[in-house]
């Protein structure tokens, strides 16, 4: 079965206390990799696509990474403001669309200042 | 440039009736999906709408439609409501082409009594 298992569930970091998110995918052709930020009461944000084993991708504190088997999402120095749902979401080749995307569950990250 | 719009943005409804919910994708997308949020199961996919058509659909029953107007507007409609369909619906709009990103609206809370 095509699923994207995220981890942890949950994470708690001091302001300025950099990690890695977890994102570990088993699709049937990948077609594309995804990382959203949520925040409460909206929908999610785009952040990232990465299509192919080795891309890294940055944007401010944040870099995502790509490899056969998951991705990671790098926050460097995070903020309060960092503070979000982080999601990760993969499209497929084979039986899927543009539209179709398999979403893993989200870390919910917390930066304390 | 505006964003993706759905309207309501909360809804009440009891059991058995039915419910339709409206989203406006941005100007010159010809893509819109529809997603299912909730805490348990995170965002599962509805379906997917490409130039008045439906590309692709999720695994959700029957009483789940949906439909898009030549202005690339979509509607989905729940029939005979039950109470787990209580969630965040969220629709999402793109360019449609290979790999172009979703962009979310902020979703309808639904709530089946």
């Amino acid at each position: 079965e095509d699923q994207v298992t995220q981890s942890p569930e949950a994470l708690r970091l001091q302001e300025g206390e950099s990690s890695s998110l977890n994102c570990s995918y088993t699709v049937s052709g990948l077609r594309g990799l995804f990382w959203y930020r949520q925040d409460p009461g909206k929908g999610p944000e785009f952040l990232f696509t990465l299509y192919s084993a080795g891309e890294e991708k940055e944007k401010e504190r944040l870099k995502a990474t790509l490899t056969k088997k998951e991705s990671f999402l790098h926050i460097t120095a995070p903020k309060p403001e960092d503070s979000a749902t982080y999601l990760c979401a993969a499209t497929q080749n084979y039986g899927g669309s543009q539209g179709n995307l398999i979403f893993g569950k989200g870390t919910k990250l917390s930066v304390k200042p | 440039k505006a964003g993706v719009t759905q309207t309501p943005r909360y809804l009440i409804k009891t059991r058995g009736q039915q419910v339709t919910l409206s989203c406006s994708p941005i100007s010159g997308h010809r893509s819109v999906s529809w997603y299912q949020q909730t805490p348990g199961q995170g965002l599962q996919f509805l379906f997917e709408y490409f130039s008045e058509t439906q590309r692709n659909k999720g695994n959700f029953p029957g009483r789940f439609s949906g439909r898009q107007f030549s202005n690339s507007r979509s509607e989905m409609n729940v029939s005979t409501l039950e109470l787990g369909d209580s969630a965040l619906y969220l629709c999402a709009s793109s360019l449609g082409q290979y790999n172009s990103p979703l962009h979310f609206g902020n979703g309808t809370r639904l709530t089946v009594t």
